[in-house]
């Protein structure tokens, strides 16, 4: 059992560059979320998911696109990549019944130069 | 979501109990408190929630006040291990996907 999956872990991107970044869940969990983490700060909502085909905005969504075309995948779309965009990428999975709480991946480090 | 506020700041000695405490006095019937930590720069870890109830797993203990209003997660005999950032979360109802993080708790365990 894999748990969440995030690649890659590191990458490194040009400003205005495009990329993006690959969750992948095992678990059959309904929720799906992305939160990016700029030091010594707490975790910030980009995106949610509820399911497959249904996706909703977070708390900092600009810049970002999801899809949720099954189950297991979410991936995080930057459009045009800017140094504010460094962060370290977390993303997050849970089933309905929010039993278990949240599984995170174990991240992935961007940096926009 | 009801917003939550703990301490910035904890220590322990290893071995003795870690007891973090966490206000939540907004809370409503169906939100249930999560805690979360955060080891260095690892993806945060699920450790425990509940409703009403005291609840305990492997990790931890969760004390919820009778009028919700307030919550103790316990660490029973902390390690150089359990030092990391603890974040009580509030969440249910229609929140769905959003767990809302605050600032946390970092909990310093000292040999």
């Amino acid at each position: 059992n894999a748990g969440v999956t995030q690649t890659p872990k590191f990458q490194v991107l040009k400003t205005g560059q495009s990329m993006t970044l690959q969750c992948a869940q095992d678990m059959n969990h309904e929720y799906m979320s992305w939160y990016r983490q700029d030091p010594g700060m707490g975790l910030r909502l980009i995106h949610y998911s509820v399911g497959a085909g249904i996706t909703d905005q977070g708390e900092v969504p600009n810049g970002y696109n999801v899809s949720r075309s099954t189950t297991e995948d979410f991936p995080l779309r930057l459009l045009s990549a800017a140094p504010s965009q460094t962060s370290v990428y977390f993303c997050a999975s849970s089933s309905l019944s929010g039993k278990g709480g949240y599984t995170f991946g174990s991240g992935t480090r961007l940096t926009v130069v | 979501d009801a917003k939550t506020t703990q301490p910035t700041s904890m220590d322990c000695a290893e071995g003795r109990a870690a007891n973090l405490p966490c206000n939540h006095s907004t809370i409503s019937g169906n939100e249930y408190v999560y805690w979360y930590r955060q080891i260095h720069s690892q993806g945060p870890q699920y450790i425990i929630h509940g409703l009403k109830n005291n609840e305990t797993n492997e990790m931890a203990s969760l004390i919820i006040t009778e009028d919700r209003k307030s919550s103790t997660l316990i660490l029973p005999h902390a390690t150089l291990r359990d030092t990391a950032v603890y974040y009580c979360i509030v969440r249910g109802g229609t929140s769905y996907g959003k767990l809302t993080f605050g600032q946390g708790t970092i909990l310093t365990v000292h040999p």
